[in-house]
């Protein structure tokens, strides 16, 4: 069974870059029809779709976050990463990484834990 | 701002049967399916209804779904108290080329 785990600094500060790792365990970043990508979720607030890239090179990105996020797959580490530029307060947020199934569910179907970032003024 | 809308709350009583509606527009689910996730406090979402109407293994046949034009709906029969958790709808936006969510929806049990 397919898993992710999150990795990655707990804290940063603002003006910095946040970079988070998604490690798969269980399968193949570079096997089936996927997006790769990440999700977040302020404090008691709901999730949010960051962006993601497709197994066939397609990328998705939050229009409202897109100037600032970068994501990466890498096939030889079977991992895949977040790097997102110029954090401020409000991007304190528990990130996730996810795979939305692009062929039969058409969902997002795996989650990782999450891993909570705070942004440091 | 959400792009689906959902009720912020909803609540019943045990073994009643309760319903979260979600509403969207042309490019989200007029044009795609619906999905449904639960998250429990301090845990990940977790699938609970995929492409309107599907259940993914495990999940009881008390949750429903359904869909119809640019609205869905999620459906708890038989309510117990641990279905107490957040509720939201999703689906794919071809407008924006990604996946978008709606608010969320606590539901209580009484």
């Amino acid at each position: 069974q397919l898993q992710l785990q999150e990795s990655g600094p707990g804290l940063v500060k603002s003006s910095d870059t946040l970079s988070l790792s998604c490690s798969v365990s269980g399968g193949s970043v570079s096997r089936g029809t996927f997006y790769w990508g990440w999700i977040r979720q302020p404090p008691g607030k709901g999730l949010e779709w960051m962006g993601a890239v497709h197994n066939d090179g397609r990328t998705s990105y939050n229009p409202s976050l897109k100037s600032r996020i970068t994501i990466v797959v890498d096939t030889s580490k079977n991992e895949f990463s977040l790097k997102f530029t110029s954090v401020t307060a409000a991007d304190t947020a528990v990130y996730y990484c996810a795979r939305r199934d692009d062929y039969y569910y058409y969902a997002v179907d795996v989650w990782g834990q999450g891993t909570t970032v705070t942004v440091s003024s | 701002q959400s792009v689906l809308t959902q009720p912020p709350s909803a609540s019943g009583t045990p073994g009643q049967r309760v319903t979260i509606s979600c509403s969207g527009s042309s490019s989200n689910l007029g044009s795609n399916t619906v999905n449904w996730y639960r998250q429990l406090p301090g845990t990940a979402p977790k699938l609970l209804i995929y492409r309107n109407n599907h259940r993914p293994s495990g999940v009881p046949d008390r949750f429903s779904g359904s869909k119809s034009g640019t609205s869905a709906s999620l459906a708890i029969g038989g309510l117990q108290s641990d279905d107490e958790a957040d509720y939201y709808c999703a689906s794919w936006d071809d407008s924006l080329n990604g996946v978008v969510f709606g608010g969320g929806t606590k539901l209580t049990v009484l």
